[in-house]
């Protein structure tokens, strides 16, 4: 079945330690992104891809990078630089329309706690 | 700043009954509207949507109403069922944007009492 997975689901980080968070999809959807939800927050963009080999920050990067070097990939690492890191990370991906309608196809989520 | 915003952290419908979560937005470049629904421990998934252009859209028991003059639209759930409970974001996107950065607001925690 096609769809997105993210792993590790949950994941414990020490202080000052970068982590790696897996997003692959086989849906061949042309655009990945990156939301953290935190309580009352709803979800925030982190970074999105639109293509492979290009990505662009969202609205709370800082602290975080990407990379997207192949379609069906985008991870996602939190940096010790992440002030707040403790939060669930949400993958999606979007099937390039000539218009976007904004349907996005999430992933399960990876939990990650800072200890 | 906070540009779409659902105001009710939480409602609570007896089953049977109608839900009707409300969401308001200040940002007048958005042109389409999404509902989404998540369980706990889950991803997001599509309920429905609506563009500027229309003022409904319906698709069984799940109803969206636009008021584009005030900024504000809804969510109609009749009849609620039991399942129906989870968290129901609102969020919008942009005119021009071809991949869709969606603006979401905090959510709304439905719980439907058998």
């Amino acid at each position: 079945d096609g769809g997105i997975t993210q792993s590790p689901k949950y994941l414990f980080r020490k202080e000052g330690q970068n982590v790696t968070l897996s997003c692959e999809q086989n849906l061949n959807h042309d655009a990945m992104y990156w939301y953290r939800q935190d309580p009352g927050q709803g979800l925030r963009l982190i970074y999105y891809s639109q293509i492979v080999n290009d990505f662009q920050k969202g609205d709370i990067a800082e602290g975080y990078s990407v990379s997207r070097e192949k379609k069906e990939s985008f991870p996602l690492t939190v940096t010790s630089a992440q002030k707040n890191p403790t939060a669930f990370y949400l993958c999606a991906s979007m099937r390039r329309l000539g218009r976007s309608t904004g349907e996005l196809f999430f992933g399960e989520g990876s939990r990650l706690t800072v200890l | 700043d906070q540009q779409v915003k659902q105001n009710s952290p939480s409602l609570s419908v007896q089953e049977g009954r109608i839900s009707i979560l409300n969401c308001d937005y200040t940002n007048s470049m958005f042109d389409y509207f999404l509902w989404y629904k998540k369980y706990p421990a889950e991803g997001p998934t599509f309920l429905i949507s609506i563009s500027s252009i229309k003022d409904k859209n319906e698709d069984g028991r799940f109803t969206v109403f636009l008021n584009k003059s005030a900024k504000h639209l809804s969510l109609h759930i009749v009849p609620s069922q039991p399942g129906d409970s989870a968290v129901y974001f609102c969020a919008a996107i942009a005119g021009g944007t071809s991949y869709g950065k969606l603006t979401f607001g905090q959510g709304t925690i439905l719980t439907v009492h058998p």
